[in-house]
């Protein structure tokens, strides 16, 4: 089975802290994406990177920046949090060189509290 | 460019009762489409998926969904829901080139006793 862990189930930080989220996979994929979710809004693309060192911004990048070094793990990073920050935060990742028709798996979700 | 439209962001039935979820999306060309599940505070679940072939797709659970061209829809069912099932629902749509995927806005679904 595909496994896809984030680093931290919760989170507490305060505004102007600089937040890092990871996110590891071990099935050797290709794609890795961020996303938020906020009630009534689904889940919004932050950043997706689909190989080594790259990286797109999605919907929403403003206040986020990301890094992918290996792999197998894909960082996103918050330069400077804040309130409107606090949100849920899912990483996902998906075999990319097969084609679009593969689904993407996802972890259990980081919840970040910025106060 | 893609789209999701999930009609009905809350969804009651009755234990027993016929689940149906509603999913419209649009798109210039056949895309890949996808359901997915979320229980409390917990990361998505692939329940099926749409690619090529059989417009009827059976996933987990006891669930399906048929892929309608003609309407653009891809709606979710199961004959009986269970006190299990109370979850939120995800449908989205994968274009047919690049690496996004994008996302209706969810349906809770919740099963009265």
């Amino acid at each position: 089975d595909v496994k896809v862990t984030q680093s931290s189930r919760y989170l507490v930080k305060r505004t102007g802290e600089k937040v890092f989220l990871e996110c590891v996979q071990d099935m050797d994929h290709e794609n890795m994406f961020w996303y938020r979710q906020d009630p009534g809004l689904g889940l919004r693309l932050i950043y997706f990177s689909y190989d080594v060192k790259m990286k797109e911004k999605g919907d929403i990048p403003e206040g986020y920046s990301v890094s992918r070094e290996k792999k197998e793990r894909f960082s996103l990073i918050l330069e400077s949090a804040s309130t409107n920050q606090t949100s849920m935060y899912l990483c996902a990742s998906r075999r990319g060189l097969a084609g679009p028709h593969n689904e993407q798996f996802f972890g259990p979700g980081t919840r970040l509290t910025v106060l | 460019a893609q789209s999701v439209t999930q009609l009905g962001s809350h969804v009651s039935v009755s234990e027993g009762a016929l689940v149906l979820l509603r999913c419209n999306y649009s798109s210039s060309v056949p895309p890949y489409l996808f359901w997915y599940v979320q229980y409390p505070n917990q990361g998505l679940q692939l329940l099926l998926k749409y690619t090529t072939g059989a417009t009827l797709v059976k996933g987990i659970n006891g669930f399906e969904a048929e892929f309608k061209k003609s309407e653009t829809s891809f709606h979710l069912t199961k004959p009986s829901a269970h006190m299990s099932d109370a979850a939120e629902y995800f449908c989205a749509v994968s274009a047919n080139t690049g690496n996004q995927f994008y996302f209706g806005t969810g349906t809770s679904l919740t099963v009265i006793p």
